[in-house]
């Protein structure tokens, strides 16, 4: 069956620095998602993408973050210069087409920012 | 103010019992969905409803939406220790499907344990 992949499942970077976490959407998937979930708080949306541009962002996703989909398969989120508020779980995920509601997440990749 | 709020928070039965969990707002949402998470891992998409009213059933779960749209349950019949999770309501609110955007609002989630 299809999934979502998620590359690193764990990263530990120092506060300044810039990382870059990698998502696999599911091939014959449209529209892509970032979502955090800080420990122990609900997950939370960051950002949308679908034709190669967002669509929506949310307040989190300020200048330090971007997103791109350098080729055909790949889904990136990009922090410029990490905080330690940075730290939490970042899920991809992804969702067929147009009035279809379901997505479908990743398994996520920890962050943590030291 | 929580968009959607779930209850309970916590909830530890034994196995063979049955149970409910709820999702609900004062807002209307296009969908809702409930997702099952487990530690460390992403959720894991168990349902999706979109009518007002509709009942969905995944063996032992029964999901319903409610009718003016603003609240959903799931129930769980004869629950297993595998049925141990957090289980997740997350919703595309009404307004927020327009240029098929459909971003989620998760609620915090019930965390459930069946004991054996």
């Amino acid at each position: 069956e299809p999934e979502v992949t998620q590359t690193p499942s764990h990263q530990v970077t120092q506060m300044g620095q810039e990382v870059i976490l990698r998502c696999v959407p599911i091939s014959n998937h449209l529209y892509f998602y970032w979502y955090r979930q800080i420990l122990g708080q609900k997950v939370e949306f960051l950002v949308s993408f679908y034709n190669n541009e967002i669509s929506e962002k949310s307040e989190i996703f300020d200048d330090q973050f971007s997103v791109e989909r350098p080729d055909g398969s790949n889904f990136t989120l990009k922090i410029r210069s990490t905080k330690l508020e940075d730290s939490a779980m970042y899920f991809c995920a992804s969702r067929t087409g147009t009035s279809d509601h379901e997505q479908y997440f990743g398994p996520g990749t920890r962050l943590t920012v030291t | 103010t929580q968009l959607l709020e779930q209850s309970p928070q916590f909830l530890s039965i034994q196995e063979g019992e049955n149970l409910t969990v709820y999702c609900n707002s004062s807002s209307v949402f296009s969908s809702l969905q409930w997702y099952r998470q487990e530690p460390g891992e992403g959720p894991v998409l168990l349902v999706t409803v979109v009518t007002g009213g509709e009942v969905k059933k995944l063996k032992r779960l029964t999901f319903q939406f409610g009718d003016a749209r603003k609240d959903s349950s799931l129930h769980i019949t004869a629950a297993q220790p595998g049925d141990t999770g957090l289980y997740l309501c997350a919703g595309v609110r009404w307004g927020n499907s327009g240029g098929s955007n459909y971003k989620l609002t998760f609620g915090k989630g019930t965390l459930l344990t069946v004991n054996p």
